[in-house]
C-alpha cells in the first residue's frame, strides 16, 4: 500500500527555473521524506520534516508540510540540467508503523 | 564499503528458476528493508528486517518470496519459481533509526529480468 502520491508526475523546466512538487498523503504522520533518484540508480535521501514543522530548508531546496491539509511541496529553487532526476516522498506506512512508503514520484527534466 | 553494497546489479533468469539476491548494508545499520520498483513506478515495500527478525512482511506479495538477515547485517532475498511479472529492481536500503521512520540509505539495486 502507499500512503503518498506525488504531483504532477512529470515536470519539464528551463536551467534556472524553480521547480515545485507536491506530496499528498492519507493518514496522519509524524514526518515526511523526500528522496531524489537519478535514472538507473538508487534513491538518495534530501531532506527529512517533522509532523511539527511547517518549513524546512536545504541549500536550494525548501520544504513545506501542511498538516492540516496533508499535503508537502519540494520547491527546487535556480534548477540546473544535474536536477534532472526523479523525486519521490515518503511517508510511514501508518497503523503503528514507520516504514516509509513512496509514491509514483514526480519526473522532473531540467533543460540546459 | 561506505554505502549499501547490493549483488548482482543485473541478474537475467528464466521462468520458474530460483534466484537469489543480496545486500550488504551500512555498517552498524540495524534496519534493513527490501523494496521492489517496476518501471515508471516508486519504490514498493516488501519486507523490514530489525537485527536478524523479519520486524514486518506485509509487503511479501506471495510466498514465492522470502528473505532473511541471520547474522544481522547481510540479507539475502529469495524468489523461487520466478515469473515474468517478478521482473523488476529490487532495491535494499538501511538506516540507523527504528521506530521513528529516518532516513534510508539505498543502494543502487538489484535489476531482475524473467524471461
Amino acid at each position: 500500500s502507499q500512503q503518498g502520491e506525488e504531483d504532477p508526475q512529470a515536470l519539464s523546466i528551463q536551467e534556472g527555473e524553480n521547480a515545485t512538487m507536491n506530496c499528498s498523503y492519507k493518514t496522519s504522520i509524524n514526518n515526511l521524506q523526500w528522496y531524489r533518484q537519478n535514472s538507473g540508480r538508487g534513491l538518495v535521501h534530501l531532506i527529512l520534516i517533522r509532523s511539527n514543522e511547517r518549513e524546512k530548508h536545504s541549500g536550494r531546496l525548501r520544504v513545506t508540510l501542511d498538516t492540516s491539509k496533508k499535503s508537502s511541496s519540494l520547491l527546487i529553487t535556480a534548477s540546473r540540467a544535474a536536477d534532472t532526476a526523479s523525486y519521490f516522498c515518503a511517508t510511514p506506512l501508518g497503523g503503528g508503523s514507520y516504514i516509509p512508503t513512496f509514491g509514483r514520484g514526480t519526473s522532473l527534466i531540467v533543460h540546459p | 564499503g561506505a554505502g549499501v553494497s547490493q549483488t548482482p546489479s543485473n541478474k537475467v533468469t528464466e521462468k520458474g528458476k530460483y534466484v537469489e539476491l543480496r545486500c550488504d548494508p551500512i555498517s552498524g545499520h540495524t534496519a534493513l528493508y527490501w523494496y521492489r520498483q517496476s518501471l515508471g513506478q516508486g519504490p514498493e515495500f516488501l519486507i523490514y528486517f530489525q537485527g536478524t527478525g523479519a520486524a514486518d512482511d506485509s509487503g511479501l506479495p506471495n510466498d514465492r518470496f522470502f528473505a532473511v538477515r541471520p547474522e544481522g547485517s547481510v540479507s539475502t532475498l529469495k524468489i523461487q519459481r520466478t515469473e515474468r511479472g517478478d521482473s523488476a529492481v529490487y532495491l535494499c536500503a538501511s538506516s540507523s533509526l527504528t521506530g521513528v521512520g529516518g532516513e534510508l540509505f539505498f543502494g543502487e539495486g538489484s535489476r531482475l529480468t524473467v524471461l
